[in-house]
């Protein structure tokens, strides 16, 4: 079996601050990969990053960056210098190997909403 | 260009009725995923296919049914004994290196009426 939690249900910060979302995983198997989306108000949902359980090295993409921790399963995204338009539900995701490889698991998100 | 296609966007129900969302991907992916996501809630997994003619229940099966005959489409068809309908329904399929891309749909908000 495999859970994600996200302990946060919402976030508000104001234009500029940083914002750290944080997401917990659980799984047995050795394999597995760990994701982040967005989801606007459209209700798409927009991938963001990828991670597998052989690299834990952190990843910084423009104001996004992430930090993977096997040793306390966990991977957290922070956006620095947030904007109004960060504002949306973000997902953290897990999917493992095995016979259940590609089943796709999400966390129950978090709303971050960014005042001007 | 490549993606998925869910249709319609938005679809109304009547009690009792059966409906059926549709989902199509150009991605040459072999897997295949609904989910439902309510308001406020994560996503939860429907029903899943890694292969043509085959597919597995997820989480919360019941009241829906699939099929898969082709690797492109992946049809929803939500029946009249699925008790509380209405939701988000969101399709993936998964691919890339080592299957673990997953595109997503832009979903299709299902009403009961």
């Amino acid at each position: 079996a495999q859970k994600v939690t996200q302990a946060q249900t919402e976030i508000s910060v104001v234009e500029k601050e940083d914002v750290t979302l944080d997401c917990v995983y659980e799984t047995r198997d050795t394999t597995y990969y760990l994701f982040w989306y967005k989801q606007p108000p459209s209700g798409e949902l927009v991938f963001l990053i990828r991670r597998n359980s052989f690299d834990e090295q952190n990843e910084i993409s423009g104001r996004y960056s992430w930090n993977f921790q096997k040793s306390t399963s966990s991977f957290n995204f922070t956006i620095t210098a947030s904007q109004v338009v960060d504002s949306a539900v973000y997902f953290c995701a897990l999917t493992a190997g095995g016979t259940s490889y590609g089943k796709l698991t999400f966390g129950q998100g978090t709303i971050l909403t960014v005042h001007p | 260009d490549g993606g998925i296609t869910q249709s319609p966007k938005y679809l109304f129900r009547k009690e009792g009725q059966n409906v059926t969302l549709s989902c199509e991907q150009n991605l040459n992916h072999d897997a295949m995923y609904w989910y439902r996501q309510d308001p406020g809630q994560g996503l939860r997994l429907i029903y899943y296919s890694q292969i043509v003619n085959d597919f597995q229940k997820g989480d919360i099966a019941e009241g829906y049914s699939v099929s898969r005959e082709k690797k492109e489409s992946f049809p929803l068809t939500v029946t009249s004994a699925q008790k509380n309908p209405t939701a988000f329904y969101l399709c993936a399929s998964i691919g890339g290196v080592l299957n673990t891309e997953a595109f997503f749909g832009q979903g299709t908000r299902l009403t009961v009426v």
